[in-house]
């Protein structure tokens, strides 16, 4: 069974980046899209990005000048970079598997998110 | 404000039929599938229902989805206890090259 395991600091210090890793276990991490996703408290999901295996990425507009996805094959890990944080950045972040590929730098996915890890609440505050 | 637009909130008793809506655009809806998760109090989404209408693995068949043009849909059949939780619709977005999320509906249960 495929599990996911977001990992980082709870609390951010605004202005800062926020950092996570999100580890893979029990599959391949080859050819699936790799999501970031966030829900603030009490509020609704929030599609952050995704990276595929090879490195293609793909960022949502409102956040694509401050985030940076990244993959580490040889750790089954992938993670996140969101730069200078504010309060409106606190939230609970998950990682999910999603199913898709890229090629050409051009991605294909029906935004099927099967597998999601537990969620890390990171906080931004001083 | 999400693109894909879902009531706030919707209720039923036990037993009872609920059918949450999701309305969207030709970028989205109009051109792929529908995905369908379950969020129980506290926890990660759940994988509900995907591709419109196939449920995912060890959900009852009292969940179904379909769709029509650029609206979708989840019903909720024999509603149980166990089903109040938020629901979210979800799909590929041609224009944004991504994942596209409903604002959520609550269910609760009376």
């Amino acid at each position: 069974q495929v599990q996911l395991q977001a990992s980082g600091p709870g609390l951010v210090t605004p202005s800062e980046t926020l950092s996570l890793t999100c580890t893979v276990s029990g599959g391949p991490i080859s050819g699936y899209l790799w999501n970031w996703i966030r829900q603030p408290p009490g509020k609704g999901l929030e599609w952050i990005g995704y990276i595929y295996y090879t490195g293609s990425t793909n960022y949502s507009p409102s956040l694509k000048s401050r985030v940076t996805i990244s993959v580490d094959t040889s750790r089954t890990q992938f993670s996140l970079k969101l730069s200078s944080v504010t309060a409106a950045d606190t939230a609970v972040y998950y990682c999910a598997r999603g199913g898709g590929y890229c090629r050409g730098g051009t991605c294909f996915s029906q935004g099927i998110l099967d597998f999601w890890g537990q969620g890390v609440l990171v906080t931004v505050s001083s | 404000q999400s693109v894909l637009t879902q009531p706030p909130s919707t209720s039923g008793t036990p037993g009872q039929r609920v059918t949450i809506s999701c309305s969207g655009s030709i970028s989205n809806i109009g051109s792929n599938t529908i995905n369908w998760y379950q969020q129980l109090p506290g926890a990660a989404p759940k994988l509900l229902i995907y591709s419109t209408n196939e449920r995912s693995s060890g959900v009852p068949d009292r969940f179904s989805g379909s769709k029509s043009g650029t609206s979708a849909s989840l019903a909720i059949s024999g509603l149980q206890s166990e089903d109040e939780a938020d629901y979210y619709c979800a799909t590929w977005d041609d224009s944004l090259n991504g994942v596209l999320f409903g604002g959520g509906t609550k269910l609760t249960v009376l």
